[in-house]
């Protein structure tokens, strides 16, 4: 059984679409993330949520709006993508929300044409 | 200064050989260090985490100096299996408290 999965693992679309990427865990974990690697491979927080409380929101543009229906889920949708936006997102999850280890989703490569 | 600093490489070193890996971070209330490994188009995954007493597991060793800001890993007797990314990571404290910031990775190619 997959720890963490996201869907869809490859995403292709236009600017100006909106779009969703799907994350689950079935670790119980109460702590779940996700992060963007630009294609300079930084890896970066962009969000975090406990027991489905948005925790950690970093500089993110608010296109990006992240929902935790539960804590086992967390999506995210962009809106208007740009250029810019592509990237591999990776969705994460972790037991706390300290220093507890982290699982990484398998990502999801989004490319904006 | 960025966040978390690491020598990028690529490093290329024979089977056999041991290889250490630098990284400096600027924030002196963080509290936690770790390295991951990513393979190439793969997410990355927990290698150790690192304490001030030193830990060893195995072929690696990772080293903390808090007062230099610095941590470090060795990785002895390489196989081919050790080529990766190396991201050296750390964990905030205070109002970063449970944020891990990642470096940008460090390049390592083990050949035959």
């Amino acid at each position: 059984d997959t720890a963490v999965s996201q869907t869809p693992k490859y995403l292709v679309t236009q600017m100006g679409n909106d779009k969703s990427i799907k994350c689950e865990q079935n670790l119980g974990h109460d702590t779940m993330y996700w992060y963007k690697q630009d294609s300079k491979k930084f890896l970066k927080i962009m969000f975090s949520y406990n027991n489905k409380e948005l925790i950690i929101n970093e500089t993110v543009p608010n296109r990006f709006s992240p929902k935790s229906p539960d804590k086992a889920h967390l999506n995210l949708h962009i809106n208007s993508l740009e250029l810019g936006d592509s990237a591999v997102y990776f969705c994460a999850s972790s037991q706390g929300t300290g220093g507890d280890e982290q699982y990484f989703g398998p990502g999801t490569r989004l490319t904006v044409t | 200064r960025k966040e978390v600093e690491q020598d990028p490489g690529p490093f290329n070193v024979p089977e056999g050989a041991t290889v250490a890996f630098n990284c400096t971070y600027s924030n002196s209330a963080s509290q936690s260090f770790f390295w991951y490994r990513q393979d190439c188009r793969k997410e990355p995954k927990l290698l150790m985490s690192v304490y001030s007493s030193g830990n060893e597991d195995g072929r690696f060793t990772a080293q903390l100096n808090r007062a230099s800001q610095y941590i470090s890993l060795l990785i002895r007797d390489s196989k081919l299996s050790d080529s990766a990314t190396y991201l050296c990571v750390v964990m905030g404290g205070g109002t970063s408290y449970g944020k891990l910031t990642f470096g940008q990775g460090t390049i390592l190619t083990v050949h035959p």
